[in-house]
């Protein structure tokens, strides 16, 4: 069953902007993560956040946990074309710490 | 370096015929676990390992089959293919023990079956 779910399926932003993408889940959670995959290869762990956090950042990512709203948005500031793949949040719950996927977001960034 | 690696990347093979994914990672994990990537579904948990000799389903485990024999490997089978397996497979692996979930991931193997 999948967890997550991402919104927009889809976005297109020029070079320079922010893109913000969004996750929502189901079920209480260890931890939340995002990964980024480009077309068709293997899948890159970008940014952990637990359960007890509500923002973290990484370089030019910024996400941000609401346990309340079960939802999570990542932040990619100043974008730049090799940006461009498929984001996809996951979540960690359970003792059996399993990591199950929402379908994720493709950003395409427009040089 | 540390990785994860897959045999084979690509596979086309027919209905019926056994076959096994191999999956090695060399950074000493102790969990292991296989997904499947199909458009529009993201990725969904096949099986998963907790370590040596523990093994259980995940969420679509049906038609496969693994086993963790040692450590480092963790080979995906599936005794009589059908093409709605036909599918983006990757291996992962990570070390909860130490306190981190960061999963690792394989290149993929992308299997058709005909």
């Amino acid at each position: 069953s999948q967890q997550g779910e991402e919104d927009p399926q889809a976005l297109s932003i020029q070079e320079g902007e922010n893109a913000t993408m969004n996750c929502s889940y189901k079920t209480s959670i260890n931890n939340l993560q995002w990964y980024r995959q480009n077309s068709g290869r293997g899948l890159v762990h970008l940014i952990l956040i637990r359960s007890n956090e509500r923002e973290k950042h990484s370089g030019r990512l910024r996400v941000t946990l609401d346990t309340s709203k079960k939802s999570s948005s990542l932040l990619i500031t100043a974008s730049r074309a090799a940006d461009t793949a498929s984001y996809f949040c996951a979540t960690v719950s359970g003792s059996a710490r399993q990591l199950t996927f929402g379908s994720g977001t493709q950003l395409t960034v427009l040089p | 370096e540390a990785q994860v690696t897959q045999n084979p990347r690509y596979l086309i093979t027919v209905t019926g015929k056994k076959l096994t994914v191999t999956c090695s990672q060399n950074m000493n994990h102790e969990y292991m676990s296989w997904y499947r990537q199909d458009p529009g579904l993201g990725l969904r948990q096949i099986y998963y390992s907790m370590n040596v000799e523990v093994t259980d389903k995940g969420d679509v485990p049906e038609g496969y089959k693994v086993s963790r024999k040692e450590k480092r490997n963790f080979p995906l089978i599936l005794e009589s293919p059908s093409p709605n397996q036909t599918s983006l497979y990757f291996c992962a692996s990570s070390s909860p023990g130490q306190g981190a979930d960061t999963q690792y991931f394989g290149p993929g193997t992308r299997l058709t079956v005909l």
